[in-house]
């Protein structure tokens, strides 16, 4: 099966700082990775498929980027909105997975 | 526009089983392929299930293989995850979700509902 690991864990930033999370499968997974936003009480929202491709009604400040086995999620200018938890999940295979998340707070 | 509503969760004794359904508006239901995701309190997501628009395709995740069972109904827009033979570590909120798929993206999961609570305790 393929395992997905996600640093740093968490992490605390301020508004308007640039964010990256990483995201690595252990295996090549192609460009077959998603990433979703989860607030707190809420279901996860779809922000990036395919590696790079963004949402529609996703801001413009979400990129995502990467193949093979290290995988990206950028926020250019982090919002009041986007504290929340990012998680990673691959489709290379219907066995589908998740990687265990990144919170993003407040500093 | 698309809704997706679990409902079918509650409070179950170990080894028990229960039946939950997900509700689907605001699109051609029978066209998508289907998919539950769980998560434990406090804890990350778990994908568990998947099936494709006819039914043809069905996978599992080792922690739930055999003991629960992914169907549809298309003429009622549903899904459905039969869960049986219950443990403590299956307490969560089960999600289901629309799996969209493209040749050049493979599968994502743009909608998803709010969730059912599935509490196992005795």
């Amino acid at each position: 099966d393929i395992q997905m690991t996600q640093s740093p864990s968490s992490l605390s930033a301020s508004v308007g700082d640039r964010v990256t999370i990483t995201c690595r499968a252990n295996q090549s997974i192609n460009i077959y990775l998603n990433w979703y936003q989860q607030k707190p009480g809420k279901a996860p929202k779809l922000l990036i498929y395919a590696a790079s491709s963004v949402q529609s009604g996703v801001p413009s400040r979400f990129s995502g980027s990467g193949s093979g086995t290290d995988f990206s999620l950028t926020i250019s200018s982090l919002q009041p909105e986007d504290f929340a938890t990012y998680y990673c999940q691959h489709s290379y295979t219907t066995l589908f997975s998740f990687g265990p998340g990144t919170k993003v707070d407040i500093k | 526009q698309v809704r997706l509503v679990e409902s079918g969760g509650g409070l179950v004794k170990p080894g028990g089983s229960l039946r939950l359904s997900c509700a689907a508006s605001g699109f051609t239901f029978s066209d998508h392929y289907m998919t539950w995701i769980r998560q434990a309190p406090g804890k990350g997501l778990e994908w568990i299930s998947y099936i494709s628009s006819t039914s043809s395709f069905i996978n599992y995740a080792a922690s739930v293989k055999g003991r629960f069972t992914i169907s549809r109904d298309n003429a009622k827009n549903s899904l459905y995850l039969q869960i049986n033979s219950l443990r403590a570590e299956d307490t969560a909120l089960y999600y289901c979700a629309r799996a969209l798929f493209g040749v050049t993206t493979a599968y994502y999961f743009d909608s998803w509902g709010q969730g059912t609570l599935v509490t196992v305790s005795s």
